[in-house]
């Protein structure tokens, strides 16, 4: 069975600052990967998505993630971080050529000090 | 388009009652999930369902949890004389099935409550 790991838990940033988040899953075959985004008081929201193509996905609201198939890694990075992005991230991975149920991460809270 | 919805959005049960929980999915989508989140962790698959089949129910506890998704209406998610570590949020999503179409809609939850 395929798994997730988010290194990061908890992550305090300014406005402005960079991010990435990490992400790393555990499975041998073709996978589909997954950001998503749970924004205080919401429900989760798809950010960005990568099935197949160029590994570099380019997502909602400025974010991308870099799929690296020879780390297992699926990492999430924007340039320059604003008060709204704080919520919560989950990372998470389907197998691919299916509709299975998706294998999530614990989550990042991410909180943005103005 | 309306999203995904579920009802009731809070629910609070005493222990020894049943729960039913419901999901409307997009529409035009043919596929339901049922996820549920602890308190401290991450979303855990639970039931994966077509019109009148469920496909996949590997991430369902084997004893009180039942989920449908009939020809007609809602799917539901019931759990039978809950107990206090049935205290969750209950996600459902949605997706139109299909070669190539993954993707996933989430629904705002319901928080079940057991006292």
């Amino acid at each position: 069975a395929q798994s997730v790991s988010q290194h990061n838990h908890h992550v305090i940033l300014s406005e402005a600052a960079s991010l990435e988040l990490g992400c790393n899953y555990s499975y041998g075959g073709t996978v589909n990967l997954f950001w998503y985004v749970q924004y205080p008081g919401q429900h989760l929201q798809l950010l960005l998505k990568y099935f197949s193509g160029d590994p570099l996905v380019k997502g909602i609201k400025g974010f991308e993630a870099e799929f690296i198939k020879s780390k297992f890694s699926f990492n999430l990075r924007k340039p320059s971080v604003q008060w709204s992005d704080t919520a919560e991230y989950f990372c998470a991975v389907t197998k691919g050529g299916g509709a299975d149920g998706l294998t999530f991460g614990k989550g990042t809270h991410l909180i943005i000090q103005p | 388009n309306a999203g995904v919805m579920q009802n009731p959005r809070h629910l609070v049960r005493r222990r020894g009652q049943e729960a039913r929980l419901r999901c409307s999915p997009m529409k035009g989508h043919s596929h339901v999930y049922w996820y549920r989140q602890l308190p401290e962790e991450g979303l855990k698959f639970m039931v994966y369902l077509q019109k009148e089949n469920i496909i996949d129910e590997s991430g369902m506890p084997k004893e009180r949890f039942s989920a449908e998704f009939p020809k007609e209406g809602p799917s539901i998610l019931r759990i039978q004389q809950v107990v206090r570590g049935d205290s969750a949020a209950y996600f459902c999503a949605s997706s139109p099935g299909g070669s190539g179409s993954y993707e996933q809609y989430f629904g705002p939850g319901t928080r079940l409550t057991v006292t």
